[in-house]
């Protein structure tokens, strides 16, 4: 089945700073990316996903890039606050297993004031 | 909020018990995936309904089982709990079997003593 993999498992980042969190993927067939934001004690939510036609998605100081031949996709946090604060979650779907999440292991990053 | 909703917020039951934890989806919506998320495992995909079938299986234990009613609310029975059955149950849903884009309820959290 399919495996994700995600690096690093915490980060620490000065406000304003740029964040970058990356994960791989073993399933060439998976073929949607979707990146989870979840605070504490709370429900995983969406912020930005990508579907594999498609190699870079932005969305505001949000960006997601995705390399299907390696099999590999990052999101990018750039002028980071510290609302950003949060554990972030990668997973990995195909539509032809019915688009169950594979999720990443997470990643704690703390932006600090 | 992200339209699905999930009952009860907080379970506490001891070892050997039987508990339900309920989900709605959003309105329209005819899939629903439980997912379990516990501190050693990550988030984990257990199984997935359709308008009223199961359609995909992950590692759920053979302790736990599911369904999906006429009216599409879903329930995931956890029987003969252990300690280790403590975490953090989520379920979402999509529109379609083909929809990816999966929104998350807020959890039940239950704790097995």
């Amino acid at each position: 089945g399919e495996n994700v993999e995600q690096h690093p498992s915490t980060l620490s980042v000065q406000e304003g700073d740029s964040a970058v969190i990356k994960c791989t993927y073993s399933d060439s067939a998976s073929n949607y990316f979707p990146w989870y934001k979840q605070e504490l004690g709370k429900r995983p939510q969406l912020i930005i996903d990508i579907r594999s036609n498609v190699g870079e998605k932005k969305d505001q100081r949000i960006a997601v890039t995705l390399n299907k031949t390696a099999k590999h996709f990052s999101l990018h946090i750039t002028e980071t606050q510290p609302e950003d604060s949060a554990v972030y979650f990668c997973a990995a779907s195909r539509s032809a297993a019915g688009n169950k999440l594979t999720f990443g292991g997470g990643t704690r990053v703390l932006v600090k004031p | 909020d992200s339209g699905v909703t999930q009952t009860p917020k907080h379970l506490i039951t001891a070892t050997g018990q039987r508990v339900t934890l309920r989900c709605s989806p959003r309105s329209g919506d005819l899939s629903v995936y439980w997912y379990q998320q516990s501190l050693d495992q990550g988030l984990q995909f257990l199984i997935q309904y359709y308008n009223g079938e199961e359609r995909a299986k992950g590692n759920i234990l053979e302790r736990f089982s599911a369904q999906q009613f006429p009216d599409l609310h879903s329930e995931l029975n956890l029987s003969s709990l252990e300690l280790g059955d403590s975490a953090l149950y989520f379920c979402a849903s999509t529109r379609e079997l083909v929809t990816d884009t999966q929104y998350f309820g807020p959890g039940t959290r239950l704790t097995v003593l």
